[in-house]
């Protein structure tokens, strides 16, 4: 039972444009999501997160959309740049004494020059 | 530099051994983590732990255990009894609640 869906398993992308990358999740207890950047062989890096009072947060080319009622987060990346091209996972906490991140399966995104 | 060292990078082992990987940090975190990715999943979680000398299971425990002795240190022993050990392996901290994890690099176990 996936309580933190990437649909997407992969997005090709040309440099310069936009990356929108989304995500699905079900726990309606959800109210924390962070989105996390992964290169091969390396551990995930933190990128950005939202937290369910908000709707939108940006931090420089980076941008999160929480849309509650929907279920559905979505990153967006502008302008895409080579060095982008990673693995993208997203992820869900509740609230909770242990706040354990939930974890999407993530989309790896290719940026093209 | 703080951060997060996992060793070794890469880990080979016979069916039927237990091995343990090492994860230690230098960033003052209570809470520590243990996750699995395999090919096509996501993280999943293995153990946490909040403090020193306490730790819960996570959602795929079975055929491991850890231990929290010290704030640096969390170990974890992949058993003969877990079925599927080969995967990626990655530990992580967090300073406070609802603060972003750290990861460390990752070791990958290879079990035949």
């Amino acid at each position: 039972d996936q309580q933190v869906k990437q649909n997407s398993p992969s997005l090709s992308v040309q440099e310069g444009r936009i990356s929108i990358l989304n995500c699905d999740y079900t726990n309606s207890m959800f109210d924390y999501f962070l989105w996390y950047k992964k290169y091969p062989a390396e551990g995930p890096t933190f990128l950005i997160s939202i937290s369910s009072i908000k709707d939108k947060n940006e931090d420089g080319r980076f941008t999160v959309f929480l849309n509650k009622s929907a279920k559905h987060l979505s990153l967006h990346i502008v302008p895409s740049q080579p060095g982008d091209s990673a693995v993208y996972f997203c992820a869900a906490s509740a609230r909770g004494s242990a706040r354990q991140l939930t974890f999407g399966s993530g989309t790896q995104l290719t940026v093209l020059p | 530099d703080g951060g997060i060292t996992q060793s070794p990078k890469y880990l080979f082992r016979k069916e039927g051994q237990n091995v343990t990987l090492s994860c230690e940090q230098n960033l003052n975190h209570d809470a520590m983590y243990w996750y699995r990715q395999d090919p096509g999943q996501g993280l999943r979680l293995i153990y946490y732990s909040q403090i020193v000398n306490d730790f819960q299971k996570g959602d795929i425990a079975e055929g491991y255990s850890v231990s929290r002795e010290k704030k640096e240190s969390f170990p974890l022993t992949v058993t003969s009894a877990q079925k599927n050990p080969t995967a990626f392996y990655l530990c992580a901290s967090q300073d406070s609640y609802n603060s972003p994890l750290h990861f460390g690099n990752g070791t990958r176990l290879t079990v035949t």
